[in-house]
């Protein structure tokens, strides 16, 4: 999992509320990345940032928010706006966003479950 | 639809056997990536291969492009039990800034 980690490992929330999913990484790597992750499916993109206080949607960005004030962190907020959060979220990070030869690295991932 | 698809979707073979993976894409691509997924973890990322490649080892992986029918393969040589994972193609769509990635294909080594 590399310089990259996620808090927490699970997280479970009502319905109705807003949490937060906490994404750090120590690689020095300008552009982050959030990504959803259902049963037997691939990732889908739900922001990605290619720089300090810049970010953009990705594929499925209604319901999620995110900021970045800092180079290290990209916090993802599951708003109650979103109708089916229950999924595996992974975060990653590459050294360059753009890049032809940019390989992402991905935190442990954190399971969100909707009670 | 997703940009890469991955066939088959699930792979069960022996220790020792081969497996092999393969990955359809649907435009233009600058590369395409092979990552693995370990249960319940990150993706670890395995090779890169870039369109004016045709072939890349990695250990034991070989990896495989054919732009003229966009589609890859990976190949695993002498598997083992170890490598039981799901396998994900990735590409970037177009060239652009985002990676697609494909719904992956779960192999089960038995040991």
């Amino acid at each position: 999992d590399g310089g990259i980690t996620q808090s927490p490992k699970y997280l479970f929330r009502k319905e109705g509320q807003n949490v937060t999913l906490s994404c750090e990484q120590n690689l020095n790597h300008d552009a982050m990345y959030w990504y959803r992750q259902d049963p037997g499916q691939g990732l889908r993109l739900i922001y990605y940032s290619q720089i300090v206080n810049d970010f953009q949607k990705g594929d499925i960005a209604e319901g999620y928010s995110v900021s970045r004030e800092k180079k290290e962190s990209f916090p993802l907020t599951v708003t109650s706006a979103q109708k089916n959060p229950t999924a595996f979220y992974l975060c990653a990070s590459s050294m360059k966003s753009g890049a032809v030869t940019d390989t992402q690295y991905f935190g442990p991932g954190t399971r969100l479950t909707v009670l | 639809s997703q940009q890469g698809e991955e066939d088959p979707q699930a792979l069960s073979i022996q220790e020792g056997e081969n497996a092999t993976m393969n990955c359809s894409y649907k435009t233009s691509i600058n590369n395409l990536q092979w990552y693995r997924q370990n249960s319940g973890r990150g993706l670890v990322h395995l090779i890169l291969i870039r369109s004016n490649e045709r072939e890349k080892h990695s250990g034991r992986l070989r990896v495989t492009l054919d732009t003229s029918k966009k589609s890859s393969s990976l190949l695993i040589t002498a598997s083992r039990a170890a490598d039981t994972a799901s396998y994900f193609c990735a590409t970037d769509e177009n060239g652009g800034f985002k990676t697609i990635f494909g719904a992956g294909t779960r192999l089960f080594v038995k040991a």
